[in-house]
């Protein structure tokens, strides 16, 4: 199984600070990386798909990068709204894994 | 509007079986391979389980193999997730989760819409 670990595992941030999470696969999953925002006792919601590509409805302040094995996503200017916990999920290979999570707190 | 509503969660004791329902809207299935995906109280996501479109690709995770068995009832537009020999470690809410991306015949998927999940107790 491809494992997958973010980092770091939670973040205390401003809002309007730049933030980043990075996420790290065992083994090359080429650019099949997505991202997931998850509030306290609701779904996730997808936020970016293919590593960089940004899923209709989300707002521009998130962005995604990376390939092979390293991925980063982005909030360039955090809202109060953001506040949530942050997935990554790869789509290369059965079983498909996701990260341990990373959690953005209110600083 | 696309939506994804669960049901038949509940309390079970070890060993027992549920079985989970999940009625599409907005979308046919006949169309869209759909998943089951399921977290832990305080836990991170686990993918559980994947149905094609045609209903003829299976996946599961090896947690669970041999022990759940998913399904779909087109005419429906339902999914379904009969879950035996249930134990502790099972106790999640599970979300059916829309995701069959194909990328030159392969499947690479993400998980574009999701139900509100329904909680799964698995205790004595």
């Amino acid at each position: 199984d491809i494992q997958m670990t973010q980092s770091p595992s939670s973040l205390s941030a401003s809002v309007g600070d730049r933030v980043t999470i990075t996420c790290r696969a065992s083994q090359s999953i080429s650019s099949y990386l997505n991202w997931y925002q998850q509030k306290p006792g609701k779904a996730p919601n997808l936020l970016i798909y293919a590593a960089s590509s940004l899923q209709n409805g989300v707002p521009s302040r998130f962005s995604g990068s990376g390939s092979g094995t390293d991925f980063t996503l982005t909030i360039s200017s955090l809202q109060p709204d953001d506040f949530a916990a942050y997935y990554c999920q790869q789509g290369y290979d059965s079983p498909w894994t996701f990260g341990q999570g990373t959690y953005v707190e209110i600083k | 509007e696309v939506q994804l509503v669960e049901s038949g969660g509940g309390l079970v004791q070890p060993g027992g079986s549920l079985r989970l329902s999940c009625g599409a809207s907005g979308f046919s299935l006949s169309n869209f391979g759909v998943n089951w995906v399921r977290q832990a109280p305080g836990k991170g996501l686990e993918w559980v389980s994947y149905i094609s479109s045609s209903g003829t690709t299976i996946y599961y995770a090896d947690s669970v193999k041999g022990r759940f068995t998913i399904s779909k009832d087109t005419a429906k537009n339902s999914l379904y997730l009969q879950m035996n020999s249930l134990r502790a470690e099972d106790t999640a809410v599970y979300y059916c989760a829309r995701g069959s991306t194909m990328v030159r015949g392969v499947l690479k998927p993400y998980f574009d819409y999701w139900g509100q999940g329904t909680l799964v107790t698995v205790s004595s």
